[in-house]
């Protein structure tokens, strides 16, 4: 089946630096892929929509100058929290869907992001 | 604009029951619904897809069924085991949009 790596799984970083989260799809290729968030006990907000080749489609209310995006391959999707805080921590997962199978959509695994 | 609502937000159960989580969607106009599993810190694991022009589908212990017309969904476990402890959430995609998301059901299989 279709498989999406996710990295890294948790990463700790300190408030006002940068970090770069990727999404691979291994085995096929995926023009759209998705990034979502998810705070504790909660269920996943999608933040934007990224396409291959162009911009990146951001839902109301989600920062596009703090969650980067480049979509610069068929295969890999990557998201940049810039100048990270800790409100910012959270678990974010992308997705992305295999058009060929009959899966819907496949998840990474998550990364668990916290901001000290 | 579509909303999604999973009944019970959580459940616990003695091991070997049966069980039923409920799904239930505002607008019926929906491509396909997706049941999936998340274990705690983990990503999301996909168990079914239940296309917009089929009632049911199943895979072992797993039965998942669409009613678009009243707008729910429902995912019966058989035999319920510990390892099924997770949470289950259900998702719906409208044509060439993105997924919408229920809040989820903490399942809870006790020994």
């Amino acid at each position: 089946g279709a498989v999406v790596s996710q990295h890294p799984s948790w990463v700790i970083c300190k408030s006002g630096t940068s970090v770069k989260i990727e999404c691979r799809s291994l085995d096929f290729q995926a023009t759209t892929m998705f990034w979502y968030r998810q705070f504790p006990k909660q269920s996943l907000m999608l933040m934007a929509t990224s396409n291959e080749g162009s911009k990146a489609t951001y839902e109301q209310g989600v920062e596009k100058d703090k969650f980067l995006i480049n979509h610069a391959s068929l295969t890999l999707s990557t998201l940049t929290v810039t100048s990270a805080h800790p409100e910012d921590s959270s678990f974010y997962i992308c997705s992305a869907r295999d058009t060929g199978a009959i899966y819907g959509y496949t998840f990474g695994s998550g990364t668990r992001l916290t901001v000290v | 604009k579509q909303e999604v609502t999973q009944i019970p937000a959580a459940l616990s159960v003695p091991e070997g029951e049966n069980l039923v989580l409920n799904c239930s969607f505002t607008d019926s106009a929906i491509y396909n619904l997706q049941w999936f599993r998340q274990d705690p810190g983990k990503g999301l694991t996909s168990l079914l897809l239940i296309q917009s022009s089929q009632r049911e589908q199943t895979s072992g212990r797993l039965n998942a069924s669409l009613d678009k017309s009243s707008g729910r969904s429902t995912l019966y476990i058989a035999a319920s085991q510990p390892g099924d402890s997770a949470t289950y959430l259900c998702a719906v995609r409208l044509a060439a949009k993105e997924l919408v998301f229920g809040q989820g059901t903490r399942l809870t299989i006790n020994p």
